[in-house]
């Protein structure tokens, strides 16, 4: 079955400060994997999108790395903002099974001052 | 700014009306999304359309009726809700359907009284 697992599920940081979130997954045959902002009652907007052959790709101060081989990905983000505050959704999609890509249960970011 | 559009933003109604939730892009993008979000959790696929045809329904009850005028049009036709099909409801395209990356509307937030 097809999973994705998003750690943590949530976590505080000071504004200026640097965080990282993980995401696992077992889909397969992997196709890309896509990380998500999502603020309080507004659609996902797109960071970052990685096929198997890329292991690094920056959106500003959002950088996603992928290990294809351990199915690891993670997303960095360096010198929060408090705007910076949203959940965090990784989503893996498979070459098969089309049109129905696995969302992880995201990460809900809050950065104070 | 999101170039998927959905109208309306907000929506009210009651257990008996008729309303329909519209989502429009401009991208040239052949694959439309409806999904369905409730607070802190991921969004749930609800329907599928490929090159204008229906090509997933996530066994979706029949209140929910989607339609898709032509390519760059989606409704979500509604009626004889319950209470719990509250919910932000998101549009969604993509260039093909075959696993790509989305873009997503803003969303509706749906209240049902």
């Amino acid at each position: 079955k097809n999973q994705v697992e998003q750690s943590p599920q949530s976590l505080i940081i000071l504004e200026g400060k640097n965080c990282t979130l993980q995401c696992n997954y077992t889909v397969s045959p992997f196709s890309n994997l896509r990380w998500y902002k999502q603020d309080t009652g507004r659609g996902p907007v797109s960071l970052t999108i990685m096929t198997f052959s890329e292991n690094t790709k920056s959106n500003g101060r959002y950088t996603a790395t992928l290990d294809a081989d351990t199915k690891q990905s993670s997303l960095h983000i360096t010198a929060s903002q408090l705007s910076d505050s949203a959940s965090y959704i990784c989503v893996v999609s498979a070459k098969t099974n089309a049109g129905k890509s696995t969302f992880g249960d995201g990460t809900t970011l809050t950065v104070k001052p | 700014d999101t170039e998927v559009t959905q109208t309306p933003k907000h929506l009210v109604m009651g257990m008996t009306n008729k309303k329909s939730l519209k989502c429009e892009q401009h991208m040239g993008h052949r694959a439309m999304y409806w999904y369905k979000q409730k607070a802190k959790k991921p969004p749930e696929l609800m329907f599928v359309y490929s090159y204008e045809k229906l090509s997933i329904n996530e066994s979706v009850p029949s209140r929910f009726s989607p339609e898709c005028p032509n390519s760059s049009l989606l409704n979500l036709h509604l009626h004889a809700l319950q209470p719990e099909d509250s919910a932000l409801y998101l549009c969604a395209s993509s260039q093909d359907g075959q696993g790509d990356g989305y873009t997503f509307g803003s969303g509706t937030r749906l209240t049902v009284v």
